[in-house]
């Protein structure tokens, strides 16, 4: 089975505060992605990942940036937290190989920004 | 127009009913549908995979695409309280990364 982790469940963090949250995979996936879900805008795509070291934005990359130093672990960073980008983070990852590239998601961290 | 429109309900129903999930979508190039299931405070995962048109079956549940009418359907049989969740369509283009998302139906299965 594809197991996808993230670093933290719940985080609070203060207005200003760097974030950084970790999202590891152990199924050799190519494909990482990060995404927000919020109430009534549904799941955003913030920035992925289709290679080590290289990173494309998504629909709402402001505020945020990305590592991906290896395969299997990518990296959300809010450089100076706000209060408005108070959400839920979910990572996944997808494989290029087989016809099934189908996003597998982790459980997500509920960050509170005060 | 957005991309995917999705019903985001709720929807409740009593145990044993039959449940109707549907995403309506405007970009022909999406060969690729799938139906996540995500309960409350997890993570989705991957429920049902449909290339192209046509159904498909797994146990209890039917996924439906009709790629002329740009329709895609979920349909759950004798629905169980633990069906109780919201259900986000997806789908993707050939080729590309990205999954696009409908924005869910929450569905809660009465005892």
């Amino acid at each position: 089975d594809v197991k996808v982790t993230q670093s933290s469940r719940y985080l609070v963090k203060r207005t200003g505060e760097k974030v950084f949250l970790e999202c590891v995979q152990d199924m050799d996936h190519e494909n990482m992605f990060w995404y927000r879900q919020d109430p009534g805008l549904g799941l955003r795509l913030i920035y992925f990942s289709y290679d080590v070291k290289m990173k494309e934005k998504g629909d709402i990359p402001e505020g945020y940036s990305v590592s991906r130093e290896k395969k299997e672990r990518f990296s959300l960073i809010l450089e100076s937290a706000s209060t408005n980008q108070t959400s839920m983070y979910l990572c996944a990852s997808s494989s290029d190989r087989g016809l099934t590239d189908t996003q597998y998601f982790g459980p997500g961290t509920r960050l509170t920004v005060l | 127009q957005k991309e995917v429109e999705q019903d985001p309900g709720p929807l409740s129903v009593p145990e044993g009913a039959i449940v109707s999930l549907n995403c309506t979508y405007s970009n022909s190039a999406f060969q690729y549908f799938m139906w996540y299931r995500q309960y409350s405070r997890k993570g989705p995962e991957l429920l049902m995979y449909t290339y192209s048109s046509g159904n498909k079956e797994d146990g209890r549940f039917t996924a439906q695409v009709d790629k002329s009418s740009k329709y895609i359907s979920l349909f759950i049989r004798d629905s169980q309280p633990s069906d109780s969740a919201t259900y986000l369509c997806a789908m993707k283009e050939a080729g590309s990364y990205q999954l696009t998302f409908g924005k869910g139906t929450k569905l809660s299965v009465i005892p």
